[in-house]
């Protein structure tokens, strides 16, 4: 039973548009969710988070939303440049148990010029 | 500063061979978490060790072992290798007391023939 969900396995958008990533998760203990950033050859990249008690956090040109009763959370990259090409993973936890994250498989996004 | 490092990038094995995987984690953290990446899908935690313990484990048999040395460099230990043992093998280091900022290292590349 595969607890966190990407469901788009890639994504297409045009640069200055919006991209929008999703992510279910089925497990209600969960109140820490993150999102990484990874490129070819490296690691996954700390992107963004959201503490189960928000709704919304903002970082630059990310933000993500997080719908409790729904247990879905979006990625919104506006605007969208080339460079943020990567998979992009969500990644959900119990706050307490640090380093224990639950990943989903990854949105594979391009933005093209 | 370094961030987190593994090594080797690459290893090629047989099935029933035993790997040892290596990961510096970044300077100042103390706590490394391990995960395995198969290929399309997201990292599956596989444990997490702290002052040479290890205090959380993933879903994984006991063929998978670790340790942490007094300098929180950290061994992955694979035992009896199987074909589905392949994948890209993640090193995560944190701060037991900044749990929310993980830094993962570009991984090791496993390959069980």
């Amino acid at each position: 039973d595969q607890q966190v969900k990407q469901n788009s396995p890639s994504l297409s958008v045009q640069e200055g548009r919006i991209s929008i990533l999703n992510c279910d998760y089925t497990n209600s203990m969960f109140d820490y969710f993150l999102w990484y950033k990874k490129y070819p050859a490296e690691g996954p990249t700390f992107l963004i988070s959201i503490s189960s008690i928000k709704d919304k956090n903002e970082d630059g040109r990310f933000t993500v939303f997080l719908n409790k009763s729904a247990k879905h959370l979006s990625l919104h990259i506006v605007p969208s440049q080339p460079g943020d090409s990567a998979v992009y993973f969500c990644a959900a936890r119990i706050r307490t148990n640090a380093g224990k994250s639950t990943f989903g498989d990854g949105t594979t996004l391009t933005v093209k010029p | 500063d370094a961030g987190v490092t593994q090594s080797p990038t690459h290893l090629i094995k047989t099935r029933g061979q035993q790997v040892t995987l290596r990961c510096s984690p970044k300077s100042g953290h103390d706590t490394v978490s391990w995960y395995q990446q198969a290929l399309g899908q997201g990292p599956q935690f596989i444990f997490q060790y702290y002052e040479e313990e290890e205090r959380q484990r993933g879903n994984f048999p006991d063929r998978f072992s670790g340790h942490q040395y007094p300098n929180y460099s950290s061994e992955l230990n694979v035992n009896a290798l199987l074909l589905g043992d392949s994948a890209l093998y993640l090193c995560a280091s944190s701060l037991v007391g900044d749990p929310e900022t993980q830094y993962f290292g570009p991984g090791t590349r496993l390959l069980v023939l």
